[in-house]
């Protein structure tokens, strides 16, 4: 089974500043995927970034960028320039690539509580 | 218009009494699944279908029930609530043909007195 680690439950950072965001996973998988995603205070589950394993490398997307360490089994959330509207929980969470005609789900870390100040 | 919709948004009812959440999509995913946020505990997975034909448990099914009625429905059913199903729900959708992304609905807020 999966694990996903999230070891910091709430951070701070003031806008136009940059902040990591640390994430570990525990598995015997090769193939798979790595996801952030972003829940403010409305709730919604909003996609941050993906990666997947098999490439080496980070994926970007715009002011967010990760450092993927496979063999280290590492995935950190660089948001860099900090706004306001950056506040809200952040979860990692990791996806087994299956073949085609199966679903996966998501094993999900608790999450980092991130709090954008002025 | 919202591409994952779930009605209610915000439902309260009494132990004992049976509820149905409902997720509908529009972005023509054939894969839909169910999870239960709590506090401390991130998103765990209730059940998850890959079509209308494929229903399949995931690591919380215990007290629920699911229905595919069509590709783009996927109601969740608690047929008889108890307190600790207070939680967040969330319907998810992923295309296999893709990406495998999965793309959340709004959530549903339930509360068992």
């Amino acid at each position: 089974a999966q694990t996903v680690t999230q070891s910091q439950p709430e951070m701070s950072v003031q806008e136009a500043e940059t902040v990591t965001l640390s994430c570990t996973y525990d598995t015997s998988e090769n193939n798979y995927y790595l996801f952030w995603y972003k829940q403010p205070p409305s709730r919604q589950m909003i996609l941050v970034i993906r990666q997947e394993a098999y490439k080496q490398q980070n994926a970007t997307e715009n002011r967010f960028s990760v450092n993927f360490q496979k063999a280290a089994k590492s995935f950190s959330l660089k948001i860099s320039d900090s706004q306001l509207g950056d506040t809200a929980m952040y979860f990692c969470a990791f996806m087994k690539r299956l073949a085609y005609g199966t679903a996966s789900k998501l094993t999900f870390g608790t999450g980092t509580r991130l709090q954008v100040t002025l | 218009d919202a591409d994952v919709t779930q009605t209610p948004r915000n439902r309260i009812t009494k132990t004992g009494k049976r509820i149905m959440l409902e997720c509908s999509q529009t972005k023509g995913h054939d894969r839909m699944y169910w999870y239960r946020q709590d506090p401390g505990l991130g998103l765990r997975l209730i059940y998850y279908s890959f079509d209308v034909k494929d229903i399949n448990k995931g690591e919380i099914s215990d007290g629920y029930s699911v229905s595919r009625q069509a590709q783009a429905k996927f109601s969740l059913s608690l047929e008889s609530a108890i307190p600790n199903q207070t939680a967040l729900y969330f319907c998810a959708t992923s295309d296999s043909d893709r990406t495998d992304t999965q793309y959340f609905g709004p959530g549903t807020r339930l509360t068992v007195l």
